[in-house]
């Protein structure tokens, strides 16, 4: 199994630009989510999607879509790209026993990905 | 509110000596705690996790992680560093809403030999 894999590894955009953020998992998970990484925040949750056709918003929704079309493929659309968008982008996947399936939740581990490196000028 | 606190930016240990990287959770509910590592230019790595049963939890590379209900502190421990341990650290919580993650802002590890 290849686990997540995202691409690219790095991007360089002008503001005011469009682009997607790939992200596809070989491991079946129902869950997937989107992550960005800033030097003294942590990580913090953009969207994630429990399942094809289901999408959610996490906690730093803006300026970012989703969706998802199958259970591979999580991709990110940043539709007018801002220098606040530079960051580091995680793709991560995992099984998941949600309340909206209607299984008890067992805390099920996330696998991430490498990341993307993204500079928006 | 779902939220985890690492109070310390940065841990410098020497080889050879334990370790402990901080980590305390707000959440409602029962936790689910995890902790991470992540090296430089990588993805995060799972580390270890608790979810219910003994407060002790062993993960990969001899860490370990000690939950404490009435501290709300799930701090990660290692009885003896090795350089290769120096990366970056990270708690996470599982919320509430079961779907969202919350993660800390993460401890940079210094092992020095």
């Amino acid at each position: 199994n290849a686990g997540v894999t995202q691409t690219p590894k790095f991007q360089v955009l002008k503001t005011g630009q469009s682009m997607t953020l790939q992200c596809a998992q070989d491991m079946n998970h129902e869950y997937m989510s989107w992550y960005r990484q800033d030097p003294g925040m942590g990580l913090r949750l953009i969207h994630y999607s429990v399942g094809a056709g289901i999408t959610d918003q996490g906690e730093v929704p803006n300026g970012y879509n989703v969706s998802r079309s199958t259970t591979e493929d999580f991709p990110l659309r940043l539709l007018s790209a801002a220098p606040s968008q530079t960051s580091v982008y995680f793709c991560a996947s995992s099984t998941q026993n949600s309340k909206t399936s209607g299984r008890a939740p067992t805390g099920d581990t996330q696998y991430f990905g490498p990341g993307t490196r993204l500079t928006v000028l | 509110a779902q939220s985890v606190a690492q109070p310390e930016d940065q841990v410098n240990v020497a080889e050879g000596n334990p370790l402990t990287v901080k980590c305390t959770y707000s959440v409602s509910g029962n936790p689910y705690l995890f902790w991470y590592v992540q090296y430089p230019n990588r993805g995060l790595q799972f580390l270890l996790k608790y979810i219910t049963g003994d407060n002790l939890v062993k993960g990969s590379y001899g860490f370990e992680a000690e939950f404490n209900k009435s501290q709300t502190s799930f701090h990660l421990k290692k009885p003896s560093a090795l350089v290769s341990d120096s990366a970056l650290y990270f708690c996470a919580v599982r919320g509430y809403n079961f779907n969202k993650f919350y993660f800390g802002s993460g401890t940079k590890l210094n092992v020095k030999p």
